[in-house]
């Protein structure tokens, strides 16, 4: 079946540095979304991407629809306390009824 | 976007016995999807649920296990079924607001089976 790549798989970062991710699939996607998760809560939608080259920025956070349409990647600038928690990837590939694969997720910690 | 509500928002069951999650949304969705996801891990899809229709169950999942209803297009509910340590997990419903592939979550169930 289709399989979403998301690395690294955790970061430990100091406040105030940039933080970059990524996921990779083996087939072509026709939508890339970008979602956080807190402990104790579902996933939220940060971004999202529908077209080969797209540039999208939420704040701080910047995502790129690769142009080969098997990648993306999130970028977090300047990073705060409160960006601490869980950002899964997600994608919709051709005919497949709306339906979402996931990324393992990134765990980001920031060192005190 | 929606804003989705789950109830109950956790709970402890006892092994053989089934506990019933409801999904309430505030306004109406064609398509809801309920997730499970173990603790640390990323989600996986349960079973689509669109009004009007059966669910849609993935590989792994069957409707004898997990009855889903569907009642309008507000709400569903997803029952786990005769449960086992196993089930214990963070059970996700979530709702595709205007046929775009963007998934809008609720709060999650958080189960325990003992």
């Amino acid at each position: 079946g289709q399989q979403l790549n998301q690395s690294p798989q955790s970061m430990f970062i100091q406040e105030g540095e940039d933080v970059s991710m990524n996921c990779t699939s083996s087939s072509i996607f026709n939508t890339w979304l970008w979602y956080k998760q807190d402990p104790g809560e579902g996933p939220v939608l940060l971004i999202a991407l529908y077209k080969a080259g797209e540039l999208t920025s939420n704040g701080r956070l910047t995502a790129q629809f690769g142009i080969t349409r098997k990648d993306s990647f999130l970028n977090i600038s300047a990073s705060i306390p409160s960006d601490v928690g869980i950002y899964f990837c997600a994608g919709n590939f051709p005919n497949s009824n709306y339906q979402l694969i996931w990324g393992a997720g990134t765990k980001l910690i920031i060192k005190p | 976007s929606a804003v989705i509500s789950q109830k109950p928002s956790r709970d402890i069951c006892q092994r053989g016995t089934s506990l019933t999650i409801q999904c309430q949304v505030d306004s109406q969705v064609t398509m809801m999807f309920w997730y499970r996801q173990q603790p640390g891990q990323s989600l996986t899809l349960i079973a689509t649920a669109n009004q009007g229709s059966e669910a849609t169950y993935e590989s792994g999942f069957v409707i004898d296990k997990f009855p889903i209803s569907r009642p309008n297009l507000t709400f569903s509910t997803l029952t786990v079924s005769n449960m086992s340590p196993e089930d214990s997990s963070i059970y996700l419903c979530s709702v595709d607001t205007g046929g775009v592939y963007e998934q809008y979550f609720g709060p999650g169930t958080r189960l325990t089976v003992t």
